[in-house]
């Protein structure tokens, strides 16, 4: 069965700093990636996402994540973080046939302070 | 469009009691999940329904079952409740399994249960 894990369990960062959240992944075969937001308040919403092609992937929001095969890592980073970023991130995978069961990582809280 | 919509988004249950929960899917979605969040085990998932059929299952006890009915709305039901079924459930609802876009899920807000 697969796993995910998210290194940083709680981050808090100046407006401007900027972002590398952690998340590695173990499975053998072919997997899908994700990273899902969740804003105080809101719903879980996808940030983005990794099927194939070019490992660099960008998202909403100035988001973006590198996929590094050799290291079953899916990174996420944002070069100048807003106030407005504060959220819980996930990590995520499926498996390539799967369907649309995710495996999740236990989440990154991350605080911005002005 | 309409989004993923749960009901009830909150509901106090006993011991030993039942609960059945229910969501509607964003028009056009055929698959849908469940997924269970706490604060101790974080997001797992349940089971995922398309064309009314469960297409995957997560490792929780019979007790926790679900169904899709023909407009792809979808109910999960957890039957002699404990204390800790207290959860926060996610409903998500997202295109055909075969579109090559799995993964993509459109979350609901939730229904929150508290096992009293």
């Amino acid at each position: 069965a697969q796993s995910v894990s998210q290194h940083n369990h709680h981050v808090i960062l100046s407006e401007a700093a900027s972002l590398e959240l952690g998340c590695n992944y173990s499975y053998g075969g072919t997997v899908n990636l994700f990273w899902y937001v969740q804003y105080p308040g809101q719903h879980l919403q996808l940030l983005l996402k990794y099927f194939s092609g070019d490992p660099l992937v960008k998202g909403i929001k100035g988001f973006e994540a590198e996929f590094i095969k050799s290291k079953f890592s899916f990174n996420l980073r944002k070069p100048s973080v807003q106030w407005s970023d504060t959220a819980e991130y996930f990590c995520a995978v499926n498996v390539v046939g799967g369907g649309n069961k995710l495996t999740f990582g236990t989440g990154t809280q991350l605080k911005v302070e002005l | 469009k309409a989004g993923v919509t749960q009901t009830p988004r909150y509901l106090i249950k006993t011991r030993g009691q039942q609960v059945t929960l229910s969501c509607s899917p964003i028009s056009g979605h055929r698959s849908v999940s469940w997924y269970q969040q706490t604060p101790g085990q974080g997001l797992q998932f349940l089971f995922e329904y398309f064309s009314e059929t469960q297409r995957n299952k997560g490792n929780f006890p019979g007790r926790f079952s679900g169904r899709q009915f023909s407009n792809s709305r979808s109910e999960m039901n957890v039957s002699t409740l404990e204390l800790g079924d207290s959860a926060l459930y996610l409903c998500a609802s997202s295109l055909e399994p075969g579109t090559g876009l799995t993964g993509e899920l459109f979350f609901g807000e939730g229904s929150r249960l508290t096992v009293l």
